[in-house]
Protein backbone atom coordinates (compact mmCIF):
# COMPACT_ATOMS: atom_id res chain seq x y z
CA UNK A 1 0.00 0.00 0.00
CA UNK A 2 0.94 3.57 -0.63
CA UNK A 3 2.53 5.37 2.15
CA UNK A 4 1.45 8.75 1.18
CA UNK A 5 -1.97 10.40 1.77
CA UNK A 6 -3.47 13.03 -1.11
CA UNK A 7 -6.55 14.73 -1.13
CA UNK A 8 -8.60 13.31 -3.54
CA UNK A 9 -9.25 16.31 -5.76
CA UNK A 10 -8.89 19.87 -6.50
CA UNK A 11 -9.70 22.71 -8.41
CA UNK A 12 -7.45 24.99 -9.96
CA UNK A 13 -8.02 28.18 -12.68
CA UNK A 14 -5.93 28.50 -15.64
CA UNK A 15 -3.07 30.70 -14.97
CA UNK A 16 -3.17 30.42 -11.22
CA UNK A 17 -1.16 28.56 -9.15
CA UNK A 18 -1.62 24.78 -8.36
CA UNK A 19 -0.93 23.87 -4.67
CA UNK A 20 -0.99 20.47 -4.22
CA UNK A 21 0.01 19.36 -1.12
CA UNK A 22 0.95 15.38 -0.19
CA UNK A 23 1.45 13.96 3.44
CA UNK A 24 4.17 11.62 3.95
CA UNK A 25 4.93 11.09 7.85
CA UNK A 26 6.17 7.93 7.70
CA UNK A 27 8.96 8.63 5.90
CA UNK A 28 12.53 7.47 7.13
CA UNK A 29 15.51 9.49 6.64
CA UNK A 30 16.82 7.63 3.23
CA UNK A 31 13.68 8.27 1.43
CA UNK A 32 12.53 11.04 -1.21
CA UNK A 33 9.57 12.52 -2.41
CA UNK A 34 8.94 11.95 -5.89
CA UNK A 35 6.15 14.15 -8.09
CA UNK A 36 4.93 11.84 -10.83
CA UNK A 37 1.41 12.94 -12.85
CA UNK A 38 -0.93 10.72 -15.28
CA UNK A 39 -2.37 12.41 -18.02
CA UNK A 40 -5.83 10.93 -19.31
CA UNK A 41 -5.43 7.35 -21.04
CA UNK A 42 -1.41 8.04 -20.90
CA UNK A 43 1.24 6.58 -19.12
CA UNK A 44 2.52 8.57 -15.79
CA UNK A 45 4.74 11.73 -16.25
CA UNK A 46 8.16 12.19 -13.92
CA UNK A 47 7.88 15.80 -12.68
CA UNK A 48 9.97 16.19 -9.95
CA UNK A 49 11.53 14.60 -6.55
CA UNK A 50 13.32 16.07 -3.05
CA UNK A 51 15.27 14.76 -0.13
CA UNK A 52 14.91 17.59 2.19
CA UNK A 53 15.74 20.38 0.76
CA UNK A 54 12.86 22.60 -1.74
CA UNK A 55 13.33 21.72 -5.06
CA UNK A 56 12.30 23.63 -8.75
CA UNK A 57 12.83 22.54 -12.08
CA UNK A 58 11.05 23.62 -15.40
CA UNK A 59 7.89 22.17 -14.88
CA UNK A 60 7.27 22.77 -11.17
CA UNK A 61 8.82 23.42 -7.26
CA UNK A 62 8.64 21.19 -4.43
CA UNK A 63 8.05 22.19 -0.82
CA UNK A 64 9.07 20.00 2.05
CA UNK A 65 8.45 20.82 5.07
CA UNK A 66 11.70 20.77 8.05
CA UNK A 67 10.47 17.63 9.75
CA UNK A 68 9.64 15.95 6.21
CA UNK A 69 6.09 15.08 7.15
CA UNK A 70 4.91 16.38 4.14
CA UNK A 71 5.52 18.44 1.14
CA UNK A 72 3.67 20.65 -1.42
CA UNK A 73 3.92 20.53 -5.47
CA UNK A 74 3.45 23.37 -6.83
CA UNK A 75 2.70 24.34 -10.32
CA UNK A 76 3.13 28.39 -10.69
CA UNK A 77 1.31 28.95 -13.52
CA UNK A 78 -1.62 26.33 -14.32
CA UNK A 79 -2.92 25.61 -17.90
CA UNK A 80 -5.76 22.98 -18.77
CA UNK A 81 -3.38 20.74 -20.20
CA UNK A 82 -1.86 20.37 -16.29
CA UNK A 83 -5.21 18.44 -15.88
CA UNK A 84 -4.12 15.44 -14.86
CA UNK A 85 -3.84 12.86 -11.69
CA UNK A 86 -0.52 13.37 -9.45
CA UNK A 87 0.59 11.06 -7.11
CA UNK A 88 3.42 12.07 -4.30
CA UNK A 89 5.30 8.74 -3.77
CA UNK A 90 8.08 8.65 -0.79
CA UNK A 91 10.78 5.89 -2.07
CA UNK A 92 14.39 5.10 -0.77
CA UNK A 93 17.09 5.39 -3.39
CA UNK A 94 17.76 1.45 -3.16
CA UNK A 95 14.48 0.93 -4.73
CA UNK A 96 15.27 0.92 -8.14
CA UNK A 97 12.42 2.41 -9.75
CA UNK A 98 9.73 0.20 -7.84
CA UNK A 99 7.24 2.68 -7.61
CA UNK A 100 4.06 2.15 -5.62
CA UNK A 101 1.26 4.16 -6.72
CA UNK A 102 -1.50 5.48 -3.93
CA UNK A 103 -4.95 7.25 -5.25
CA UNK A 104 -3.17 10.42 -6.11
CA UNK A 105 -4.52 14.05 -6.38
CA UNK A 106 -6.92 14.32 -9.61
CA UNK A 107 -6.42 18.26 -10.27
CA UNK A 108 -8.99 19.86 -12.50
CA UNK A 109 -7.88 23.40 -14.16
CA UNK A 110 -10.63 25.05 -15.36
CA UNK A 111 -10.74 28.41 -18.02
CA UNK B 1 15.04 13.13 -23.63
CA UNK B 2 14.38 9.09 -22.73
CA UNK B 3 11.76 7.59 -24.47
CA UNK B 4 9.90 4.51 -23.96
CA UNK B 5 7.53 3.07 -27.04
CA UNK B 6 4.87 0.26 -26.20
CA UNK B 7 3.67 -1.26 -28.77
CA UNK B 8 1.05 -1.69 -30.12
CA UNK B 9 -1.13 0.74 -28.18
CA UNK B 10 -4.68 -1.29 -27.80
CA UNK B 11 -5.41 -4.36 -28.93
CA UNK B 12 -8.41 -6.52 -29.06
CA UNK B 13 -8.51 -10.31 -29.17
CA UNK B 14 -10.65 -13.28 -28.44
CA UNK B 15 -10.93 -15.07 -25.05
CA UNK B 16 -8.36 -17.97 -24.78
CA UNK B 17 -5.64 -16.23 -27.11
CA UNK B 18 -2.33 -14.66 -26.38
CA UNK B 19 -1.17 -11.90 -26.98
CA UNK B 20 2.59 -9.47 -26.74
CA UNK B 21 2.84 -6.44 -25.75
CA UNK B 22 6.23 -4.43 -25.80
CA UNK B 23 8.50 -2.03 -24.07
CA UNK B 24 11.44 -0.53 -25.86
CA UNK B 25 13.46 2.02 -24.40
CA UNK B 26 14.38 4.12 -27.73
CA UNK B 27 17.55 6.29 -26.58
CA UNK B 28 18.90 4.77 -23.94
CA UNK B 29 19.69 0.51 -21.95
CA UNK B 30 17.49 0.03 -19.54
CA UNK B 31 18.76 -3.88 -17.13
CA UNK B 32 15.43 -3.11 -15.60
CA UNK B 33 11.97 -2.56 -17.09
CA UNK B 34 8.73 -2.67 -14.44
CA UNK B 35 5.21 -3.56 -16.02
CA UNK B 36 2.16 -2.12 -14.60
CA UNK B 37 -1.66 -2.70 -14.66
CA UNK B 38 -4.52 -0.23 -14.33
CA UNK B 39 -7.70 -0.71 -14.20
CA UNK B 40 -10.62 1.64 -14.74
CA UNK B 41 -10.53 4.60 -12.05
CA UNK B 42 -7.87 3.16 -10.19
CA UNK B 43 -4.27 3.70 -9.31
CA UNK B 44 -1.27 1.79 -11.43
CA UNK B 45 -0.91 -1.76 -9.44
CA UNK B 46 3.10 -3.44 -10.23
CA UNK B 47 2.78 -6.34 -11.79
CA UNK B 48 6.57 -7.35 -11.99
CA UNK B 49 10.06 -6.40 -12.51
CA UNK B 50 12.22 -7.29 -15.93
CA UNK B 51 15.60 -8.03 -15.77
CA UNK B 52 17.67 -8.30 -18.40
CA UNK B 53 18.97 -11.83 -19.30
CA UNK B 54 17.16 -13.18 -15.95
CA UNK B 55 13.52 -14.11 -14.90
CA UNK B 56 11.46 -11.51 -14.05
CA UNK B 57 10.16 -11.17 -10.81
CA UNK B 58 6.82 -11.00 -9.98
CA UNK B 59 4.67 -8.83 -7.48
CA UNK B 60 2.20 -11.14 -4.83
CA UNK B 61 -0.54 -12.01 -6.89
CA UNK B 62 0.76 -11.98 -9.90
CA UNK B 63 0.56 -15.38 -11.98
CA UNK B 64 3.68 -15.36 -13.78
CA UNK B 65 2.54 -18.55 -15.99
CA UNK B 66 -0.25 -16.12 -16.90
CA UNK B 67 1.94 -12.81 -17.75
CA UNK B 68 5.18 -13.85 -18.89
CA UNK B 69 7.91 -11.08 -19.37
CA UNK B 70 10.78 -11.44 -21.69
CA UNK B 71 13.72 -9.19 -21.38
CA UNK B 72 16.08 -10.35 -24.12
CA UNK B 73 18.16 -7.35 -24.53
CA UNK B 74 19.09 -3.74 -23.19
CA UNK B 75 16.24 -1.95 -24.82
CA UNK B 76 13.23 -4.44 -25.08
CA UNK B 77 10.84 -6.55 -22.95
CA UNK B 78 7.88 -8.03 -23.72
CA UNK B 79 4.66 -9.18 -21.80
CA UNK B 80 2.42 -11.93 -23.16
CA UNK B 81 -1.22 -12.59 -21.81
CA UNK B 82 -1.27 -16.04 -22.18
CA UNK B 83 -5.16 -17.61 -22.43
CA UNK B 84 -6.68 -14.35 -22.04
CA UNK B 85 -9.91 -13.84 -20.10
CA UNK B 86 -12.16 -10.78 -20.02
CA UNK B 87 -11.01 -10.00 -16.41
CA UNK B 88 -7.34 -9.36 -18.16
CA UNK B 89 -8.62 -6.52 -19.94
CA UNK B 90 -7.09 -3.49 -18.60
CA UNK B 91 -4.37 -0.66 -19.23
CA UNK B 92 -0.99 -2.18 -19.03
CA UNK B 93 1.80 0.22 -18.94
CA UNK B 94 5.55 -0.10 -18.94
CA UNK B 95 8.65 1.71 -17.60
CA UNK B 96 12.46 1.98 -17.30
CA UNK B 97 14.83 3.53 -15.86
CA UNK B 98 17.98 5.12 -17.56
CA UNK B 99 20.77 4.26 -15.90
CA UNK B 100 23.69 6.80 -17.44
CA UNK B 101 20.71 9.62 -16.93
CA UNK B 102 21.79 12.24 -13.99
CA UNK B 103 18.25 11.84 -12.68
CA UNK B 104 17.42 9.88 -9.16
CA UNK B 105 17.04 6.04 -9.25
CA UNK B 106 13.42 6.45 -8.96
CA UNK B 107 13.09 8.77 -12.00
CA UNK B 108 11.53 6.71 -14.66
CA UNK B 109 9.94 6.56 -18.16
CA UNK B 110 6.77 5.49 -18.53
CA UNK B 111 5.54 4.37 -22.13
CA UNK B 112 1.84 5.52 -23.27
CA UNK B 113 0.37 2.13 -22.17
CA UNK B 114 -1.37 -0.71 -23.93
CA UNK B 115 -5.12 -0.86 -23.85
CA UNK B 116 -6.25 -4.59 -23.65
CA UNK B 117 -10.10 -5.38 -24.37
CA UNK B 118 -10.94 -9.38 -23.90
CA UNK B 119 -13.91 -9.90 -25.81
Amino acid sequence: DAKTTQPPSMDCAEGRAANLPCNHSTISGNEYVYWYRQIHSQGPQYIIHGLKNNETNEMASLIITEDRKSSTLILPHATLRDTAVYYCIDIGGTSYGKLTFGQGTILTVHP
Amino acid sequence: GAVVSQHPSWVICKSGTSVKIECRSLDFQATTMFWYRQFPKQSLMLMATSNEGSKATYEQGVEKDKFLINHASLTLSTLTVTSAHPEDSSFYICSARNQAGTGGTNVLTFGAGSRLTVL
